[in-house]
This record gives structure tokens, C-alpha cells and sequence, in this order.
């Protein structure tokens, strides 16, 4: 399809553990970013690439959490060492510049 | 630092009946402003944007919105809720240059009672 894409979309997995999470943005986006939403709470910023620049980091909780964007497409989320408070839903979204962004439907990720 | 604030955490209404979401924004410059929607297990989908010209936007499945400068404000409406509108409506700001990372609000739950 021609929408933002997102693997898995549920994830279990036991504390401690590391978790990669996947997005495919849509083709010729220049801008990818990752958000987090909680339970009953809006979209917490995680992080922003746009381009070949460096990507703004700003919202990412803690050292447990790093991303990286290959080739301006694909993007994958690490969570290392994951807590009982990493549990939420990601989401993806992917935009042209300051063009309204195009949200892929998340993985949901329980931490045990 | 721009900011977004939704007032409303909850609204019910009845199906059939007029709608309108409140949102209120800060920003330095002129703002762009969305709002979205988001059903249950699904990702958000923009329903209608405003980045410059008429203040009254139209959107998707039947909305709009109007933006007010002098109250900062970009409030959703709808003249007769279906049903299937039930949903979290989020307002966003964001710029137009620079960083383009948009500011959502905590959200809006709709509720519809037939």
C-alpha cells in the first residue's frame, strides 16, 4: 500500500529485554518521526529526522531508546532493557517538509 | 514554545446533534493547525489543515474548523454527528519553517449516544 507501514503491530515481551520496532514511511517523505502514546494520553514526541540532517532526538525518555533512519526510508526504534513503563503504543509518521503528516496504525508494545 | 490545549478530555453527545471541539493554541508567528482523528487500533488520519487564506477550513467526513486569530483558537465543528464519529480528536500546531515538528494536544474522546 501506499500508507505509512508499521511491524510489528503487537508486541509481548519480558522485562529486560530488547525490542526493534519498524517503519516503512511513505515513498518520498523527507520527514520521519516517532511518537509515543500511553494509555488515555496524547502523542509524546520521541524523535524527528528530516533529510540527511541530524535527527532531533529531544524527546527520546532515556538512554534506552535510540533510532536510526537508513537510506532516508526505512527507520527502526530500539528499546534496550525494556520497563514495565515502556509499555505504549508507537507510532510512526512520515511527512513531506511541513506537510501534514501521515500516521502509520502503531505497534503496541507489553512489556510483562 | 508553541503549545496546544484541548479543555475538553471527554464530550457526549447525541447522534444527530451538533458538535464543536475546542482547541487553543500558542505560537509566535502564524501557525499551521491540524486536527485528527483516531479510532480505536488505528493510527491518526488528518481530517482538515490551515496554513494560510479563508479562516474556515473544510475537511474530511463532513467537518470544519475555523481559525481565530484574536483567540487563538481552531475548534472543530460539526452541524449533525453520526455514530461512527466516535473517536479521539487531537488539534495540532505547527511551523511553517525550521523544525517541523508539530505540538499535539492531549485529545479530545468523543462520545455518541444514539
Amino acid at each position: 500500500g501506499a500508507g505509512v507501514s508499521q511491524s510489528p503491530s503487537n508486541k509481548v515481551t519480558e522485562k529486560g529485554k530488547d525490542v526493534e520496532l519498524r517503519c516503512d514511511p511513505i515513498s518520498g517523505h523527507t520527514a520521519l518521526y516517532w511518537y509515543r502514546q500511553s494509555l488515555g494520553q496524547g502523542l509524546e514526541f520521541l524523535i524527528y529526522f528530516q533529510g540527511n540532517s541530524a535527527p532531533d532526538k529531544s524527546g527520546l525518555p532515556s538512554d534506552r531508546f535510540s533510532a536510526e533512519r537508513t537510506g532516508g526510508s526505512v527507520s527502526t526504534l530500539t528499546i534496550q532493557r525494556t520497563q514495565q513503563e515502556d509499555s505504549a503504543v508507537y507510532l510512526c509518521a512520515s511527512s513531506l517538509g511541513a506537510q501534514p503528516q501521515h500516521f502509520g496504525d502503531g505497534t503496541r508494545l507489553s512489556i510483562l | 514554545a508553541q503549545s496546544v490545549t484541548q479543555p475538553d478530555i471527554h464530550i457526549t453527545v447525541s447522534e444527530g446533534a451538533s458538535l464543536e471541539l475546542r482547541c487553543n493554541y500558542s505560537y509566535g508567528a502564524t501557525p499551521y493547525l491540524f486536527w485528527y482523528v483516531q479510532s480505536p487500533g488505528q493510527g491518526l488520519q488528518l481530517l482538515l489543515k490551515y496554513f494560510s487564506g479563508d479562516t474556515l477550513v473544510q475537511g474530511i467526513k463532513g467537518f470544519e474548523a475555523e481559525f481565530k486569530r484574536s483567540q487563538s483558537s481552531f475548534n472543530l465543528r460539526k452541524p449533525s454527528v453520526h455514530w461512527s464519529d466516535a473517536a479521539e480528536y487531537f488539534c495540532a500546531v505547527g511551523s511553517s519553517g525550521g523544525s517541523y515538528i508539530p505540538t499535539f494536544g492531549r485529545g479530545t474522546s468523543l462520545i455518541v449516544h444514539p
